[in-house]
């Protein structure tokens, strides 16, 4: 059982290229989400999925897509990078309880990105 | 929507001292409550979490959180810190009447213990 799963762990990219940061997990998760994170400002939801085929828009999510094909796979895509999109990447999921809330969620490592 | 405020940014306190680190929700109704750690450059870890039943919450590395419903809040404590508890805490709450997202982070408190 590897959890949540997180590819690449760096990357460097140059203004304007694209590029997708993978995230997967095992655990049969309805839920999953994405975040960046960078200091002083917490962890901030760009997109996140509530099951597959569904997917939504968080806080941040200008200048990112999702897709959801499988209840596993939940990759982001920066279309056309730029410097303002340096950060730390974190992918999660979660599963829904019988009581309709949401359980705890569970990390993957994250993804350093920097955008010259 | 929910929002989750933690009160203090950073918090130095001394190596064996106690300390509390503090979090207020906005709804009291039916929420499920979660405190997470994040050490340097690592991902989040859940230290704890609240869903029913008794309100005094007991986690790993020895803290512990108390939920009270009629404050609105989930305060972290541990009555003596090592150098080893020096990361970042986040609270979060699960939101049962929110649709979508549901789930709410707190800011994060930096916590810093000094040798």
């Amino acid at each position: 059982n590897a959890g949540v799963t997180q590819t690449p762990k760096f990357q460097v990219l140059k203004t304007g290229q694209s590029m997708t940061l993978q995230c997967a997990q095992d655990m049969n998760h309805e839920y999953m989400s994405w975040y960046r994170q960078d200091p002083g400002m917490g962890l901030r939801l760009i997109h996140y999925s509530v099951g597959a085929g569904i997917t939504d828009q968080g806080e941040v999510p200008n200048g990112y897509n999702v897709s959801r094909s499988t209840t596993e796979d939940f990759p982001l895509r920066l279309l056309s990078a730029a410097p303002s999109q340096t950060s730390v990447y974190f992918c999660a999921s979660s599963e829904r309880t019988g009581t309709g809330r949401r359980s705890e969620q569970f990390f993957g490592p994250g993804t350093r990105l920097t955008v010259l | 929507a929910q929002s989750v405020t933690q009160l203090d940014s950073q918090v130095p306190v001394f190596e064996e001292a106690p300390v509390e680190l503090r979090c207020n929700y906005s709804s009291s109704v039916s929420v499920y409550l979660f405190w997470y750690v994040q050490y340097p450059n690592q991902g989040l870890q859940l230290l704890l979490k609240y869903l029913s039943g008794s309100t005094l919450v007991k986690g790993i590395n020895g803290f512990e959180a108390e939920f009270n419903k009629s404050q609105t809040s989930f305060h972290l404590r541990k009555p003596s810190v090592h150098i080893s508890d020096t990361a970042e805490y986040f609270c979060a709450v699960s939101d049962q009447w929110e649709t979508g997202n549901q789930f709410y982070f707190g800011t994060g408190t930096s916590l810093t213990v000094i040798p």
